[in-house]
């Protein structure tokens, strides 16, 4: 059954560096998104993307992130400086068609825990 | 701005029983409504979700009930079995490209 991978597994970083997280979506999705929890907290949509151009973005998505398509299979989420604040689990998921048959259902990854120090 | 609420942090059930998460929206825009799974250090694992237009979708042992008047949601396990420890959210969208809003979570702790 085809999945959504992401890599690494975990990623730890000095505060003020760049971390670039990569996901490669399900192989015909055509909608992706980034989404983070804080530890303790709820899942947070980050970003949504398709046709090669993000479609929707929430507050916490500021300057400091963007999101690329850099080929046809990889999809990447980079922080450009991190902050400690930033530290997380960040999952990437993607879906089919808009709203795909009568569930419009997105598929999660196994995430990447972000540790910022 | 809680637009999606799970009031109920946690549930124990015992083995065999029903289970039963709740799930409140405020959104009047949100026209799909999906239940996830999630262990620890893990992803959130599809469950069942259901469109605006109806008020029941059935999958095995799940069920998705959809209250539009009351803007509310619930999930039912039944029978309820051990790997069914998990935390539950409850998410909504109003679908295409717009991401999904979780609630914060429900701890169903099945017990022997």
């Amino acid at each position: 059954e085809p999945e959504v991978t992401q890599t690494p597994s975990h990623q730890v970083t000095q505060m003020g560096q760049e971390v670039i997280l990569r996901c490669v979506p399900i192989s015909n999705h055509l909608y992706f998104y980034w989404y983070r929890q804080i530890l303790g907290q709820k899942v947070e949509f980050l970003v949504s993307f398709y046709n090669n151009e993000i479609s929707e973005k929430s507050e916490i998505f500021d300057d400091q992130f963007s999101v690329e398509r850099p080929d046809g299979s990889n999809f990447t989420l980079k922080i450009r400086s991190t902050k400690l604040e930033d530290s997380a689990m960040y999952f990437c998921a993607s879906k089919g068609e808009a709203h795909s048959g009568p569930t419009d259902t997105q598929y999660f990854g196994p995430g990447t825990r972000l540790t910022v120090l | 701005d809680q637009q999606v609420k799970q009031n109920s942090p946690s549930l124990s059930v015992q083995e065999g029983r029903i289970s039963i998460l709740n799930c409140d929206y405020t959104n009047s825009m949100f026209d799909y409504f999906l239940w996830y799974k999630k262990y620890p250090a893990e992803g959130p694992t599809f469950l069942i979700s259901i469109s605006s237009i109806k008020d029941k979708n059935e999958d095995g042992r799940f069920t998705v009930f959809l209250n539009k008047s009351a803007k509310h949601l619930s999930l039912h396990i039944v029978p309820s079995q051990p790997g069914d420890s998990a935390v539950y959210f409850c998410a909504a969208t109003p679908g295409g490209a717009d991401g999904l809003t979780f609630g914060k979570g429900t701890h169903l702790i099945i017990q022997p």
